[in-house]
């Protein structure tokens, strides 16, 4: 049970280059989200799936594009990507967001993203 | 709205001294709140976690947190923290209306040996 999984780990893009960043879980779950840690300012979500199929904006989605084809992975992508997006990418999962124990979200290891 | 406060950007303690950090919430119904823990180059574990019941949650690592709702509180404690407790703390709430978790900007604990 690896839990949550991020491809790549690491990785420089230069202005204007695409990615797409792969989140897996193995749990089962079918919450899964995408945030961004930026210093002094926590993490901030950008897109989140209550399902597979399923997609919807965080707080800060612009520049960003996900997709959940499968109930076990959620892809980050970036289009275009800009300076301002070099941050470390977050992926969580949890079970279906119903209450009780079903919030907690899982995380993964990270993926850090400069971007020149 | 709701909201997640951390006073505290950075807090430095010794080795073997108590602990305590500060989490306020906005939240208009009973808020599900959570700490977790990030060290460096890692992702979030989390410690603890309150949804109901008794206030005072007891998590891992020796943690624990008490719930007061007078206060808008959720603040963190360790009786002795340890070397090992040196890692960033993120206290956060599930916004339920919207089926995510909002978190707070994080307080970095450092331990004086």
């Amino acid at each position: 049970n690896a839990g949550v999984t991020q491809t790549p780990k690491f990785r420089v893009l230069k202005t204007g280059q695409s990615m797409t960043l792969l989140c897996a879980q193995d749990m089962n779950h079918e919450y899964m989200y995408w945030y961004r840690q930026d210093p002094g300012m926590g993490l901030r979500l950008i897109h989140y799936s209550v399902g597979e199929g399923t997609t919807a904006k965080g707080e800060v989605p612009d520049g960003y594009n996900v997709s959940r084809l499968k109930k076990q992975n959620f892809l980050l992508g970036l289009e275009s990507a800009a300076p301002s997006q070099t941050s470390v990418y977050f992926c969580a999962s949890s079970y279906n967001g119903g209450g009780a124990d079903q919030e907690t979200q899982y995380f993964g290891p990270g993926t850090r993203l400069l971007v020149l | 709205a709701q909201s997640v406060t951390q006073p505290d950007i950075h807090i430095t303690v010794s080795e073997g001294a108590s602990l305590e950090l500060r989490c306020n919430y906005s939240y208009g119904a009973t808020p599900y709140l959570f700490w977790y823990v990030q060290s460096p180059g890692q992702g979030l574990q989390l410690l603890l976690k309150y949804f109901s019941g008794d206030t005072l949650v007891q998590g891992i690592k020796g943690f624990e947190a008490e719930f007061k709702r007078s206060q808008s509180s959720f603040n963190l404690r360790k009786p002795s923290v340890h070397w090992s407790d040196a890692a960033e703390y993120f206290c956060a709430i599930w916004y339920s209306s919207a089926s995510k978790i909002i978190f707070g900007s994080g307080t970095r604990l450092s331990i004086r040996p």
